[in-house]
């Protein structure tokens, strides 16, 4: 069966770092991959998806995945952190029409 | 891209009673979901709204408990009937233009508490 797996429950980094954010999944054929990001009491925003090609993926708000069949993760990036970066952040995989998602990366920003 | 809306926003109700969420997407859709994300954990698929025709429920959760409807293809509602403190979620419809895998955009949710 299909899974997802972000193994930092809450990571703190400081204002201007960089920042990794893990996901690996689990799937038998070539997943699709996304990130979503989750403001606090909002809905979830697509943050880029991977889904063929390149397997260095730009998405919004200057953030990156790169996807590692290899290691079987696709782990999202950004360079430089920024305040408004404070959110959680889900990664998921498409499985049959579903999307399964993982349990989510809790990010604070430190000033 | 199509702009999607939950009503209500919130809400605070009592057991045994039943709350109906809408969701609105301002143009048509293919497909549509309901999820619940409970306290704390990732988001899960309730069922997929088919247009016209009964949902597709996954695993654990039944049409009796959570009816949904989709007249159309702009416009859902999940109801969450019979309520008890375990329903206390946030419940979140999303969309998708084409396929099931395509991407998927999500609404902003309704907070849901059950006291």
């Amino acid at each position: 069966a299909q899974s997802v797996t972000q193994p930092d429950i809450h990571i703190t980094v400081s204002e201007g770092a960089s920042l990794e954010l893990r996901c690996n999944y689990s799937y038998g054929a070539t997943p699709y991959l996304f990130w979503y990001v989750q403001s606090p009491g909002q809905g979830l925003q697509l943050l880029l998806k991977y889904f063929s090609g390149d397997t260095l993926v730009q998405g919004i708000k200057g953030f990156e995945a790169e996807f590692k069949r290899s290691q079987s993760s696709f782990n999202l990036r950004k360079p430089s952190v920024h305040w408004s970066d404070a959110a959680e952040y889900f990664c998921a995989v498409e499985g049959q029409g579903n999307l399964i998602f993982g349990k989510g990366t809790k990010l604070s920003v430190k000033p | 891209s199509a702009v999607i809306s939950q009503k209500p926003s919130r809400d605070i109700c009592q057991r045994g009673t039943s709350l109906t969420i809408q969701c609105q997407v301002d143009s048509q859709v293919t497909m549509m979901f309901w999820y619940r994300q409970q306290p704390g954990q990732s988001l899960t698929l309730i069922a997929t709204a088919n247009q016209g025709s009964e949902a597709t429920y996954e695993s654990g959760f039944v049409i009796d408990k959570f009816p949904i409807s989709r007249p159309n293809l702009t416009f859902s509602t999940l109801t969450v009937s019979n309520m008890s403190p375990e329903d206390s979620s946030i419940y979140l419809c999303s969309f998708t233009r084409g396929a099931a895998t395509d991407t998927q955009y999500f609404g902003p949710g309704t907070r849901l508490t059950v006291l």
